[in-house]
């Protein structure tokens, strides 16, 4: 059965960069068949795609956080990260891993999610 | 960005119900959309991908249905367990829709 772990720090300040990693545990994260993406959710509110990531290392971003945003693989630890820069209030939500399937050659749907993390900007 | 526009965003349902969801794409999307679940402090959970597949695992009562700029979640006859918050998603840029609450009647 699949799993996916984020971990990272749950506060961080004003201006910081707010650094989180996936473990992806019961499947390889090298497969053409399946991406991997990071979204978020603000306490109390909807969901919002951050960005998503190949094995390979294409990556796709939300426009609007393209500026602020690095999502990088590591195959040899089954493990993919999330860089968001100077963030703000605005950046507090919980964060979530997910796999990102790939359909005709594109990233459709997220099948498996990790149990999310709550980062607050503080 | 294609806006997702989900009605309504709170239902109020009793055990039983046959329930009825509607997600509505700013431009079409083909049948590029999925259906989640969320109950309070968990993950999202798939239920529909490609507008009308079923996930493997997920109860039959659930469907969904719809092409180009108009779909529906259907719960054909609402259960304990179905209480929670539904999202649309689509593939052009990945938005999802801003959520339905079902609460018991």
């Amino acid at each position: 059965q699949l799993q996916l772990q984020e971990s990272g720090p749950g506060l961080v300040k004003p201006s910081e960069t707010l650094s989180l990693t996936c473990t992806v545990s019961g499947g390889f994260i090298s497969s053409s068949t399946y991406y991997w993406a990071w979204i978020r959710q603000p306490p109390g509110k909807g969901l919002e795609w951050i960005g998503t990531i190949s094995y390979s290392g294409n990556s796709y971003y939300k426009p609007s956080l393209k500026s602020r945003v690095t999502i990088s693989v590591d195959t040899s630890k089954n493990q993919f990260s999330l860089k968001l820069r100077s963030v703000t209030a605005a950046d507090t939500a919980a964060y979530y891993c997910a796999r990102h399937v790939v359909c005709s050659g594109w990233p459709c749907h997220f099948d498996y999610w990790g149990q999310g993390t709550l980062v607050t900007v503080s | 960005d294609i806006q997702m526009t989900q009605s309504p965003s709170t239902l109020s349902a009793s055990v039983g119900d046959r329930v009825t969801i509607t997600c509505r794409a700013s431009q079409s999307v083909s049948t590029w959309l999925a259906w989640y679940q969320q109950k309070p402090g968990k993950a999202p959970k798939l239920l529909i991908y490609k507008a009308s597949s079923l996930e493997s695992g997920v109860p039959s009562r659930f469907s969904g249905s719809g092409s180009g700029t108009e779909f529906t979640l259907t719960i054909s006859s609402l259960q304990p367990d179905d209480f929670a918050t539904y999202y649309c998603q689509q593939y052009n840029s990945y938005t999802f829709g801003g959520g339905t609450k079902v609460e018991i009647k």
